[in-house]
């Protein structure tokens, strides 16, 4: 089955500075590649997600890109802010209704 | 819209009790998902259902059991709750390809 492996763990950054979080998918079929926020004691939310015909997305100081052939998609959090502080899931999945697979999360810090 | 929310917020059980946790969708979705959050492990499938009167099991299934009577309800129970099932459980739904999920419930078996 689906094995997303996700990179670094841990993630300490500048305010002001970029942040970059990558993940590995192990099934070529996988098709749609969502990103979640998870802030503490609080439920997953959904900031951005790609599907597998798009090489790239932006939503304001958010991206993600995505590389079929080598199978690993990135999330780039651009001029980061003190409330970006979160844990960080990337998820993959094969498509409409098919089960999402989630990495093991990246908790970033961003420290003023 | 209320989303989805989740009944209880916390609970504490000893070992052997049961339990019945509660989803609920106000969005129309057809689809429907049970995870449960450990540290370092993130969101594990445990069970879900793509419609009403269907289930199916996910990644740690063992342990749990599902129902979907209805399409905008989707229980979780545990039979006979194990220190093992401490967690945070979250529900989840989706008409296509994003899940939305609900707000957790804690659980702390003793």
């Amino acid at each position: 089955g689906e094995n997303v492996e996700q990179h670094p763990s841990t993630l300490s950054v500048q305010e002001g500075d970029s942040a970059v979080i990558k993940c590995t998918y192990s099934d070529s079929a996988s098709n749609y590649f969502p990103w979640y926020k998870q802030e503490l004691g609080k439920r997953p939310q959904l900031i951005i997600d790609i599907r597998s015909n798009v090489g790239e997305k932006k939503d304001q100081r958010i991206a993600v890109t995505l590389n079929k052939t080598a199978k690993h998609f990135s999330l780039h959090i651009t001029e980061t802010q003190p409330e970006d502080s979160a844990v960080y899931f990337c998820a993959a999945s094969k498509g409409h209704t098919d089960k999402l697979i989630f990495g093991t999360g990246t908790r970033l810090q961003v420290f003023p | 819209n209320a989303g989805v929310t989740q009944t209880p917020k916390f609970r504490v059980l000893k070992t052997g009790q049961s339990m019945t946790l509660l989803c609920a969708q106000d969005m129309n979705h057809e689809y429907m998902y049970w995870y449960r959050q450990d540290p370092g492990m993130g969101l594990r499938l445990i069970h879900y259902s793509v419609g009403e009167g269907t289930t199916a099991k996910g990644e740690v299934p063992d342990g749990y059991n599902v129902s979907r009577l209805k399409k905008q309800n989707f229980l979780l129970g545990l039979e006979s709750a194990a220190p093992s099932q401490t967690s945070v459980y979250f529900c989840a739904s989706t008409k296509g390809l994003a899940q939305y999920f609900g707000p957790g419930t804690r659980l702390l078996v003793l």
